[in-house]
């Protein structure tokens, strides 16, 4: 089974923190993406990646930047976080060309205060 | 581009009835079609998938959906609703052969006793 990984549940932040959200899969996928989820907007795509130090800006990257340093592992950093990036947070991953079922982690609801 | 609408923000079922849940899709290439589920405080998984195959698909748990090109639709099914379905549901397209995502605003399905 493929696993996906986030790093925390839940995480309360203050207006001006520098946020790191961690997230791993195990399956030797290419692909890794970052969703925000608000209610009644669906999911969103932040920012994907299609290999290491490879990124690519999604449909909201505005406050939002993205490390992959190593291929398991996709990190979404919120430079200075504020307020209106309250929200669930969820990770995906999939295989390469062709493989598009994203198989998703459980989701980081972060506040921010 | 693509884009998802689904037609219904809230459908309530009594348990023992059929579930509908409406998708029409809008792509300018021959699309990739999934449901996704989201139980309460859990992550998101693949109901079904149409890639390019019968256009009528069967998923997990007795749900079905039929691609009707025609229609440019995709809706979902379920002949007899089950208390433990009451979840949100979420229509997705996506170009066949990319991994790119666009996810429609969800739909709330509540089952009563």
């Amino acid at each position: 089974d493929v696993k996906v990984t986030q790093s925390s549940r839940y995480l309360v932040k203050r207006t001006g923190e520098k946020v790191f959200l961690e997230c791993v899969q195990d399956m030797d996928h290419e692909n890794m993406f970052w969703y925000r989820q608000d209610p009644g907007l669906g999911l969103r795509l932040i920012y994907f990646s299609y290999d290491v130090k490879m990124k690519e800006k999604g449909d909201i990257p505005e406050g939002y930047s993205v490390s992959r340093e190593k291929k398991e592992r996709f990190s979404l950093i919120l430079e200075s976080a504020s307020t209106n990036q309250t929200s669930m947070y969820l990770c995906a991953s999939t295989p390469g060309a062709g493989g598009e079922t994203q198989y998703f982690g459980p989701g980081t609801r972060l506040l921010v205060l | 581009a693509q884009s998802v609408t689904q037609l219904d923000s809230h459908v309530s079922v009594s348990e023992g009835t059929p579930v509908l849940l409406r998708c029409n899709y809008s792509s300018s290439y021959s699309p990739s079609l999934f449901w996704y589920v989201q139980h309460p405080n859990k992550g998101l998984q693949l109901l079904l998938k149409y890639t390019s195959a019968a256009t009528l698909v069967k998923g997990i748990n007795g749900f079905e959906a039929e691609f009707k090109k025609s229609e440019t639709s995709f809706h979902l099914t379920k002949p007899s609703a089950h208390m433990s379905d009451a979840a949100e549901y979420f229509c997705v397209v996506s170009v066949r052969g990319y991994s790119t995502l666009t996810f429609g605003k969800g739909t709330m399905l509540l089952v009563s006793p």
